[in-house]
């Protein structure tokens, strides 16, 4: 059974940091592309950061590049999400999330919980 | 990086059918086919509905299909039933390697 388990959440204060991680098992993790998408409470999803099965190709979307950064180890079936310069609004529950076919997400956390407070 | 464009609400009686859009741009919906569906219900993770634009994933109900058209994708469901009723989203690859979701669209069952 696949399953990915993010932990790291909880409350930080407005500058702060905070690594999230996501452990994985049931799938080969070590040829998979991840991400992490996060939720805000009561919004949508969004695309936060992508990393290729090496970890040596990664993306990010705007409102989180230089302040966020993927990573992953494959000897520990782990992926990370070290987030820098936290602010308000990246109060989310933050999800990791394989990537099935060209990114698409076919497996998904349970959502580990960021509350950043000012 | 602009979120692409659902409608904020659907809805429909059991047993008809609905349709969900999602409007981007060249550089996402329109110049790949790497669209894909979601389907969440309050507090719980997504599940993946339609990848590829048009593709199930085994175990999602037939009912579901989808289907793009320039820069519009769009996700129908056929024979609604009160299960679907939820949140739904697509999301598609970009032009800078990135993804991006649409904003979300709730799935009302009358």
């Amino acid at each position: 059974e696949v399953q990915l388990v993010e932990s790291g959440g909880g409350l930080v204060q407005s500058g702060g940091s905070l690594r999230l991680s996501c452990a994985a098992s049931g799938f080969s993790f070590s040829t998979s592309w991840m991400h992490w998408v996060r939720q805000a409470p009561g919004k949508g999803l969004v695309w936060l950061s992508r990393i290729d099965s090496d970890g040596i190709s990664t993306s990010y979307a705007d409102s989180v590049k230089g302040r966020f950064t993927i990573s992953r180890d494959n000897a520990r079936n782990t992926l990370y999400l070290l987030m820098n310069s936290l602010r308000a609004e990246d109060t989310a529950v933050y999800y990791c999330a394989r990537d099935g076919h060209n990114y698409s997400f076919d497996y998904w956390g349970q959502g580990t919980l960021v509350t950043v407070s000012s | 990086q602009s979120a692409l464009t659902q409608p904020a609400s659907v809805s429909g009686s059991p047993g008809q059918s609905i349709t969900i859009s999602c409007t981007g741009t060249s550089s996402d919906v329109g110049g790949y086919n790497y669209v894909s569906w979601y389907q969440q219900y309050p507090g719980k993770a997504p599940k993946l509905m339609i990848y590829d634009v048009s593709n199930r994933p085994s175990g999602v109900s037939s009912r579901f299909s989808g289907s793009k058209s320039g820069n519009t994708a769009s996700l129908t469901i056929s024979g609604l039933q009160a299960e679907d009723e939820a949140d739904y989203y697509c999301s598609s690859y970009t032009s800078s390697s990135t993804g991006v979701f649409g904003g979300g669209t709730k799935l009302t069952v009358l």
